[in-house]
């Protein structure tokens, strides 16, 4: 069974420092990884997605992501945050032959002025 | 551009009592999914379908039913809420699910509380 790990459940960011979100996946087949952002009282917004094409995936808002094979790992990151950053962002990783989607805890970003 | 609509926004069910939860999407989706989302644990996947008039249940089923009649909705019944159920519901859809790496399109969700 597949699974995916965010490490920190919570991030505190300064504004205009670099973001890292962590996600760690299993799976015994390559598979589709998507990071979701969700802002408060709303539904979840793609950010990016990997679908086995380049490894470094750009997405929007200035967030990008780097498929690691060797480190089972889809982390996200964003060179400097913004205040509209703050959200709880969601790894989650689909099989290529499935089509259900295994989410992460969550990771909520805080960032500081 | 509505998208994935999902009514009510908001309710509060007694122990016991039934309701229907509504999902609506104009994107001409094939696959439809719902959600709970709870503190620490992401989202878990309740029932999904691949299709109008098919079902399947997905991680956490026990205590939902579904129904997908028309292919632009899916509902989510509970037939006797429990405090466990209380949670936040997303609805999702997507164009297909097999291969594509398609994106799932999320509602704004439904707040439910049990007392």
């Amino acid at each position: 069974a597949q699974s995916v790990t965010q490490l920190g459940s919570h991030v505190s960011v300064s504004e205009g420092a670099l973001v890292l979100l962590r996600c760690n996946y299993s799976s015994s087949v390559p598979p589709y990884l998507f990071w979701y952002v969700q802002y408060p009282n709303q539904g979840l917004q793609l950010l990016l997605k990997y679908t086995s094409a380049a490894t470094l995936v750009k997405g929007i808002n200035g967030f990008e992501a780097e498929f690691k094979k060797s480190e089972t790992s889809f982390h996200l990151t964003k060179p400097s945050a913004h205040m509209s950053d703050a959200a709880e962002y969601f790894c989650a990783v689909r099989k290529a032959a499935g089509n259900k989607l295994t989410f992460g805890g969550g990771t909520r970003v805080l960032v500081k002025p | 551009n509505a998208g994935v609509t999902q009514t009510p926004k908001f309710r509060v069910l007694k122990t016991g009592q039934s309701m229907t939860l509504l999902c609506a999407q104009d994107m001409n989706h094939e696959y439809m999914y719902w959600y709970r989302q709870d503190p620490g644990m992401g989202l878990r996947l309740i029932h999904y379908s691949v299709g109008e008039g098919t079902t399947a249940k997905g991680e956490v089923p026990d205590g939902y039913n579904v129904s997908r009649l028309k292919k632009q909705n899916f509902l989510l019944g509970l037939e006797s809420a429990a405090p466990s159920q209380t949670s936040v519901y997303f609805c999702a859809s997507s164009l297909t699910g097999e291969g594509a790496g398609q994106p799932q399109h999320f509602g704004d969700g439904t707040r439910l509380s049990i007392l």
